[in-house]
């Protein structure tokens, strides 16, 4: 069994500040791991995943984010937040990639403060 | 058409009525996802369908029954619903590679229903 924990529904940050938001997960199994991120009355967009190999893995638009087997974490980061980067973010696991279905936690929305 | 598509984007319908929610995907891959994201719950897995074939319920109730006639369509047929059961209803496709691993999930807009 898979799940999947994010630290602060809401995290707010000023604009060129560095973006953190947080993501356990707890997985029997070498985990898939996943961000997404979903603007108002849209569908969820990958930021980037990790699958095996390089633990910090980059994603679009400046994102990165890095795996971390002994604290079984895998927070995202941005070193600079643009009023653009303002949505919910997810952070997701699955066994195998997604074949049985991801396991979601329950969103960061981030507020970017002008 | 790119990508997942889902009609209707908004449902809005009584407890007594029968609606179907449409999702296709023009990605060329083979499995197929039912998600539903409520306001106070993180978003649930619904229904997996790999080759057409439903691999996974997650004890979702009778009242929701899923249709996957070939591996680019996928429906969820809604019947006698509750309103409690007013949600986005977000659908999502991968693809299997090499060795029985999946690549990401890509997703549709959703649906958002209301049931009155």
């Amino acid at each position: 069994a898979q799940s999947v924990t994010q630290l602060g529904s809401h995290v707010s940050v000023s604009e060129g500040a560095l973006v953190l938001l947080r993501c356990n997960y707890s997985s029997s199994v070498p985990p898939y791991l996943f961000w997404y991120v979903q603007y108002p009355n849209q569908g969820l967009q990958l930021l980037l995943k990790y699958t095996t190999g390089a633990t910090l893995v980059k994603g679009i638009n400046g994102f990165e984010a890095e795996f971390k087997k002994s604290e079984t974490s895998f927070h995202l980061t941005k070193p600079s937040a643009h009023m653009s980067d303002a949505a919910e973010y997810f952070c997701a696991v699955s066994a195998r990639g997604g074949a049985d279905g991801l396991t979601f936690g329950k969103g960061t929305h981030l507020i970017i403060q002008p | 058409e790119t990508g997942v598509t889902q009609t209707p984007r908004h449902l809005v319908m009584g407890m007594t009525n029968k609606k179907s929610l449409k999702c296709e995907q023009h990605l060329g891959h083979n499995a197929m996802y039912w998600y539903k994201q409520s306001a106070k719950k993180p978003l649930e897995l619904m229904f997996v369908y790999n080759f057409k074939e439903q691999t996974e319920n997650n004890s979702v109730p009778s009242r929701f029954s899923p249709e996957c006639p070939n591996s680019s369509h996928l429906f969820l047929h809604l019947h006698t619903l509750q309103p409690e059961d007013s949600a986005l209803y977000l659908c999502a496709s991968s693809q299997e590679l090499a060795g029985g691993t999946y690549n990401e999930q890509f997703f549709g807009p959703g649906t958002r229903l209301t049931v009155l």
